[in-house]
């Protein structure tokens, strides 16, 4: 079975401008969640979407946004790009039974100019 | 909210023992996970806890206490390998599906 897959690996932007971000869940997981990662902040949760529908939000303001398809792929967009947004942003999947444990993608390097 | 601690870094010696703690404090309650992380690389799942006791997969154990709000993780015979970020993370009982709480992770390095 093949893992989680995003694009793209890296991504190099200038403040002001928005970017996109996209996640290929593992096969039959319906639930993808957001992660940023940061060396000062760690990791922490974005949004997760199920069944193309928001169902958990992180504290993050309203320029991180986020959607879901019929196939359960899903895009994030990071709009009015600040210096602070550069990170690791992580997507992970899970099949929302038994314990539920999440699979994590290689990750979007995202650095802001 | 949440709060999850754990230390920043710990060193030991190959063919050792390490235990990693994790405490934490949160308003609901569904789930312990641990994560490893190396350099450059996704975290990957390495063990759960939802009830209090001790969950053993070959070299690496994690425990839970409810009443605490402590976990550990115990890394056995330790390998040059099992340097890495080790993340202890908590699940929201009050969120339907998936809200992990991540504490700021825990590096380990193995020595010769």
């Amino acid at each position: 079975k093949a893992g989680v897959t995003q694009t793209p690996r890296y991504l190099i932007k200038t403040r002001g401008q928005q970017v996109t971000l996209s996640c290929s869940p593992i096969s039959g997981h319906r639930s993808v969640s957001w992660y940023q990662q940061t060396p000062g902040q760690g990791l922490q949760f974005l949004f997760e979407y199920f069944s193309e529908t928001q169902r958990n939000k992180g504290n993050f303001p309203g320029r991180f946004s986020g959607r879901q398809f019929s196939n359960s792929r899903s895009e994030m967009n990071v709009s009015t790009l600040e210096l602070g947004d550069s990170a690791l942003y992580l997507c992970a999947s899970s099949s929302d039974r038994g314990r539920n444990e999440q699979f994590f993608g290689p990750g979007t390097r995202l650095t802001v100019l | 909210g949440q709060n999850i601690d754990q230390p920043t870094e710990m060193t030991a010696t190959e063919g050792a023992i390490v235990q990693i703690n994790c405490t934490y404090q949160t308003s609901g309650f569904n789930g312990l996970f641990w994560y490893q992380q190396h350099a450059g690389e996704a975290p990957t799942f390495l063990s759960y806890n939802v009830l209090d006791g001790l969950e053993e997969k070959g070299r690496f154990s994690s425990f839970l206490s409810r009443s605490k709000g402590y976990s550990y993780l115990l890394l056995k015979e330790l390998q040059m390998k099992d340097s890495a970020s080790y993340l202890c993370a908590v699940r929201d009982r009050k969120a339907a599906g998936n809200k992990l709480t991540f504490g700021g992770g825990t590096r380990v390095l193995v020595k010769p």
